[in-house]
């Protein structure tokens, strides 16, 4: 149980275009759900929370108009990289997390995993 | 300020050579203190959560512990397959479950 899926696991793209993330609770439904991106050799680092149904909460200096999220469902959460550079190259990883008052509603569950470069 | 620290950043062992690894953290109140495993190229797979000073939780040659400013994850006769990056996160008290990680201790073990 708990498992969570990415589409696609990496997409090459052309500086300037937009590219959608998608990512879907498969085995529960997920009050929350986060975004991270995470550069070679170092760990996660959280870019926003997303509660279904309403805006997403992004870190400081996280630019929200650049990264948009959409929550839409209570399995299906999706982070659009608009007008994508270079520099937004890196392995974007969702989480999701059960919440309520269900087993273990604390606990992220992540995916596999996006990896995005930018020409 | 740091919230969690893990030590050391990476740990060579032959097989069967058990070790430990650190996590410490600097929280206000602790919600929970989560352990994952995470291979190159792919998202962390879930190993424990611990809520309270003293609780220990195990899975196969994995054990985890915790007191009220660390954790430990102890690895029993590691095989190859233990291989990965152990990274350690807490989620604080009162939050919407986020999670603060620390930079995580790479584990090679050689056969």
């Amino acid at each position: 149980g708990a498992v969570v899926s990415q589409h696609p696991s990496r997409v090459i793209c052309k500086s300037g275009t937009s590219v959608k993330i998608e990512c879907r609770s498969l085995d529960f439904q997920a009050t929350t759900m986060f975004w991270y991106r995470q550069f070679p050799k170092q760990s996660l680092m959280l870019m926003a929370t997303s509660n279904e149904g309403s805006k997403a909460t992004y870190e400081q200096g996280v630019e929200k108009d650049k990264f948009l999220i959409n929550h839409a469902s209570l399995t299906l959460s999706t982070l659009t990289v608009t007008s994508a550079h270079p520099e937004d190259s890196s392995f974007y990883i969702c989480s999701a997390t059960p919440g309520g008052t269900g087993r273990a509603p604390d606990t992220q569950y992540f995916g596999p995993g996006t990896r995005l470069t930018v020409l | 300020e740091d919230q969690v620290t893990q030590s050391p950043e990476a740990l060579r062992l032959q097989e069967g050579e058990s070790s430990s690894l650190n996590c410490s953290y600097t929280v206000s109140g602790l919600r929970g203190l989560f352990w994952y495993r995470q291979d190159p190229g792919k998202g962390p797979e879930f190993l424990f959560t611990l809520y309270s000073a003293g609780e220990e939780k195990e899975k196969e040659r994995l054990k985890a512990t915790l007191t009220k400013k660390e954790s430990f994850l102890h690895i029993t006769a590691p095989k190859p397959e233990d291989s990965a990056t152990y990274l350690c996160a807490v989620q604080e008290l009162p939050n919407d479950y986020k999670l603060s990680f620390g930079a995580g201790t790479t584990v090679t073990v050689r056969a």
